[in-house]
């Protein structure tokens, strides 16, 4: 079993829509979590960390369930700029991180 | 300030040729980390160097994969012999020492093994 899975979607919808990307992980002693965004043929980027409190960074925002082991991500009033591969990713207690296999969104006009 | 740099940005060899990758971190930053991607696969860990001593290297898939980091600054991966199931996407990646620091990725090399 993958320490992270994802589902691989294509989630494919309109500009506005809101979307909700879900992420399981196993290994409970995982301290960090984010969320990065990869852009075809491009590499990783920070999208934003994962708190159990929930935060939120303008259209985005990100929960971790500690106790179900649980991830989500929600964009709201999604822009075409959105389109991209979004990766979970938890950092393990040496700070390796450990990536899922990305959940593609195509944002269609 | 220049971000993560790797070059080639992508190379095509045959099976068993020599590769060598390079990885220039942010300056500054302590840890260094190399990634791989293979078709179809999640991005994984290969190794960490913090300054020029290897950390964690339990991700380097055999000993036909070496990497340096001499003097703490760049980093050299090189494959020798490459095989086919070589062939991906190697990510470098860089962080300041400390907890809870981000790491911030270079832009990638390709590397395709014939």
């Amino acid at each position: 079993r993958k320490e992270v899975e994802q589902d691989p979607g294509p989630f494919n919808v309109p500009e506005g829509a809101t979307v909700a990307f879900n992420c399981t992980y196993s290994n409970s002693a995982s301290q960090s979590f984010f969320w990065y965004r990869q852009d075809c043929r491009k590499e990783p980027k920070l999208l934003m960390s994962v708190y159990s409190s929930g935060n939120e960074d303008g259209r985005f925002t990100a929960q971790l369930n500690r106790a179900s082991q649980y991830i989500s991500l929600l964009i709201r009033d999604s822009k075409l700029s959105d389109s991209a591969t979004y990766l979970c990713v938890k950092e393990d207690s040496s700070y390796k991180l450990i990536f899922g296999s990305g959940t593609r969104l195509l944002v269609r006009p | 300030e220049a971000g993560v740099t790797q070059f080639p940005s992508h190379s095509v060899i045959e099976k068993g040729q020599t590769v060598t990758l390079r990885c220039d971190p942010i300056s500054g930053h302590d840890n260094l980390y190399w990634y791989r991607r293979v078709m179809g696969k999640e991005i994984k860990f290969l190794l960490h160097f913090v300054k020029e001593s290897k950390q964690d290297e339990s991700g380097m898939p055999n000993n036909r994969f070496l990497a340096e980091r001499t003097g703490g600054t760049y980093s050299t991966l090189k494959v020798q012999p490459a095989e086919l199931e070589d062939s991906g996407v190697y990510f470098c990646a860089s962080s300041l020492a400390g907890l809870l620091e981000t790491q911030y990725f270079g832009p990638g090399t390709r590397l395709l093994v014939l």
